[in-house]
């Protein structure tokens, strides 16, 4: 069965602390996402990743960094959380000649 | 990648078949068009994707126009378990960006 797997569901974070979400897949996918979701603003794009260590920005990356160290983790970090910052975030992984994307089940950061 | 837009919105009756329209008018010819649904606090799940075709699998039908400017995603009999926001995108089959617009929130109601 194939997996995406967010290292957290429930995340409490203090303003200014460094975050780390983590991501990891299982299926030797080539390109990873990173997103997050507000109410009424749907699905954004923070980052992506279509190799180890190459990353692209998506729509919305200020405040975000990313890592891709292994083909199979792909990490966001906020530098210095804030609570704008908080939403749930999403990863999801795809194959280079795949046609669906796989999603984790989500991480609800809480910025406080 | 090419933009999409669908209602805000739809309610359907449980029993009845659901269809979702998705306008894709700028889509190119490389592009494909694929459908999500995301049940509350859950990840996005996919559904099923065409290119020109009309494409039909356990979960749903898709119908794309003619001049692929706009499809509709068809759930043949709607239950409780399909009120969800429904994802309609267009992208490359190898494409690597994949972005999603605010998609469809249907409600089906008994």
């Amino acid at each position: 069965d194939v997996k995406v797997t967010q290292s957290s569901r429930y995340l409490v974070k203090r303003t200014g602390e460094k975050v780390f979400l983590e991501c990891v897949q299982d299926m030797d996918h080539e390109n990873m996402f990173w997103y997050r979701q507000d109410p009424g603003l749907g699905l954004r794009l923070i980052y992506f990743s279509y190799d180890v260590k190459m990353k692209e920005k998506g729509d919305i990356p200020e405040g975000y960094s990313v890592s891709r160290e292994k083909k199979e983790r792909f990490s966001l970090i906020l530098e210095s959380a804030s609570t704008n910052q908080t939403s749930m975030y999403l990863c999801a992984s795809r194959g280079q000649k795949g046609t669906e994307a796989f999603f984790g089940q989500g991480t609800r950061l809480t910025v406080v | 990648d090419a933009k999409t837009t669908q209602p805000t919105s739809m309610d359907c009756a449980e029993g009845r078949a659901a269809n979702l329209p998705c306008n894709h008018s700028t889509i190119s010819g490389n592009e494909y068009v694929y459908w999500y649904r995301q049940i509350h606090s859950q990840g996005p799940q996919y559904i099923i994707h065409g290119l020109k075709n009309n494409e039909t699998n356990e979960m749903a039908s898709l119908i794309i126009t003619e001049d692929r400017k706009s499809s509709t995603l068809i759930l043949p009999h709607a239950t409780l378990r399909d009120t969800a926001v429904y994802y309609c995108i267009a992208f490359p089959r190898a494409g690597n960006m994949l972005t999603f617009g605010g998609g469809t929130r249907l409600m089906v109601k008994p």
